[in-house]
């Protein structure tokens, strides 16, 4: 099994310009979750899907931001337009079961200057 | 509402043991442990269940005091490879997903 795969490892952009990160979960994970983590605000669920359908988007920051899973084997997280202070890395995680244990991606950092 | 962890920060030597402790002012569903090395994704350790239970993984044992709300990771006989950033995350009432406390950094040296 590969784990859960993001792309891309790490994006650099200008302030304005549209950033998609990409995930992929693990086969048969039912529930996939985006955190985002920095360091002054630690790890932070952005948006949680189960069964691709969003259950809590309570954590996006605002309507730059935007999430989608299309089916099972693909999400993305969409910001536009990115600005400096949305520099963290960020996550994709997947679990069989929405209480079983978390399988993360190695993450995207993301750096917006 | 974020667990609350502590200490923030721990170093140990090789052999020693060491207690991580996660407290919540919800009632919790589950508790998540993970351990974040610097540089990589957190991977997941352990997850306890409402009930009062303990789990052991190795020389890494929780447990999980539903009244009290509070989770403890016991690391004992601690060796080079536990250093790293531990996380607990926790689930309330009919949320599964986790909430994550802001991590405690073990060091573990020779």
């Amino acid at each position: 099994d590969a784990g859960v795969i993001q792309s891309p490892r790490h994006e650099v952009t200008e302030m304005g310009q549209e950033v998609t990160l990409r995930c992929k979960p693990i086969s048969g994970h039912n529930s996939l979750f985006w955190y985002r983590q920095t360091m002054m605000r630690g790890l932070e669920l952005l948006i949680y899907f189960n069964n691709n359908v969003p259950i809590d988007d309570s954590g996006m920051p605002e309507d730059r931001f935007s999430a989608k899973m299309p089916n099972a084997s693909f999400s993305t997280l969409k910001i536009q337009p990115s600005e400096p202070r949305d520099s963290a890395v960020y996550f994709c995680a997947s679990s069989s079961h929405p209480g079983d244990g978390y399988t993360f991606g190695s993450g995207t950092r993301l750096t917006v200057v | 509402q974020q667990p609350v962890q502590s200490p923030q920060a721990v170093i140990l030597r090789e052999g020693e043991d060491a207690v991580i402790n996660c407290s919540s002012s919800k009632a919790l569903y589950s508790v998540h442990w993970y351990r974040q090395k610097h540089g990589e994704a957190p991977v997941f350790l352990m997850i306890l269940l409402k009930g009062g239970e303990q789990k052991g993984h190795d020389k890494i044992s929780a447990s999980f005091n539903e009244k009290k709300q509070q989770s403890s990771l016991y690391l004992t006989a601690s060796q080079l490879s536990y250093s790293g950033t531990y996380f607990c995350g926790t689930a309330s009432g009919s949320a599964r997903q986790l909430t994550f406390g802001s991590g405690t950094q073990l060091t573990v040296l020779p």
